[in-house]
């Protein structure tokens, strides 16, 4: 069955940066498009951009251009997502979830904190 | 980025029938349909529907969603308790190039 396994929660200081892994399995990782989706804490869900594994294409949402960074890694099956100049109204719940058409699969969530 | 519009909350009774309502525009929900997401509290959310109305494997036949024009529609019958749930919907936005969501509804089942 079609599995995205995310690393683990993280605390980070204002001005640094995070990288969240998504380990996919159980299925054939260049074929769907994987997104990114934060959440913060008591709110909605806000897609911050995805990526089509085959060719590692990028797409971005407009208000995390510059700062969001999503890459892939073939041979792991992995997807990474690394946001960068953190700031406190980042602390948020980041989800990857898989595409074949709709949101179809989703990793359990990585809890990041940003705290000085 | 403009969003989705979704009433804030909306309560009903136990084996009643809910509709929550998406409000997009012709860019988004009018356009390619809307996709439907339930998120209990503390787990990530999980697909209900499809942009195409069709419902995953695994799905109560009880969800089923629709369209009219830009505005996406989820019905809930027969209501559950765990139905108790915050619902979101999400649709691509073709002039934004991004996908966008509604800010959710929170359904309690009273």
């Amino acid at each position: 069955q079609v599995q995205l396994v995310q690393s683990g929660a993280e605390v980070q200081r204002p001005g640094a940066s995070v990288k969240v892994s998504c380990k996919a399995s159980g299925y054939t990782f260049t074929n769907y498009l994987v997104h990114w989706v934060r959440q913060a804490p008591g709110q909605g869900l806000e897609w911050m951009g995805m990526i089509r594994p085959g060719n590692g294409v990028t797409t971005y949402a407009q208000r995390f251009q510059g700062r969001v960074s999503i890459s892939r890694d073939t041979s792991t099956t992995t997807v990474y997502m690394e946001l960068s100049s953190l700031r406190s109204d980042d602390t948020a719940v980041f989800y990857c979830t898989r595409d074949s058409g709709s949101f179809e699969d989703w990793g359990q969530g990585t809890l990041v904190i940003v705290s000085s | 980025q403009a969003g989705l519009t979704q009433p804030p909350s909306v309560s009903k009774d136990l084996r009643q029938t809910a509709t929550l309502t998406c409000t997009g525009n012709n860019n988004n929900v009018g356009d390619q349909g809307a996709a439907w997401l339930q998120q209990h509290q503390g787990r990530p959310p999980k697909l209900l529907t499809t942009r195409n109305n069709n419902r995953p494997s695994g799905i109560s036949e009880r969800f089923s969603a629709s369209r009219s024009g830009n505005i996406a529609s989820l019905t809930i019958t027969g209501l559950q308790p765990e139905d108790e749930a915050d619902y979101f919907c999400s649709a691509w936005d073709s002039s934004l190039t991004a996908w966008v969501f509604g800010g959710g509804t929170k359904l309690t089942v009273l």
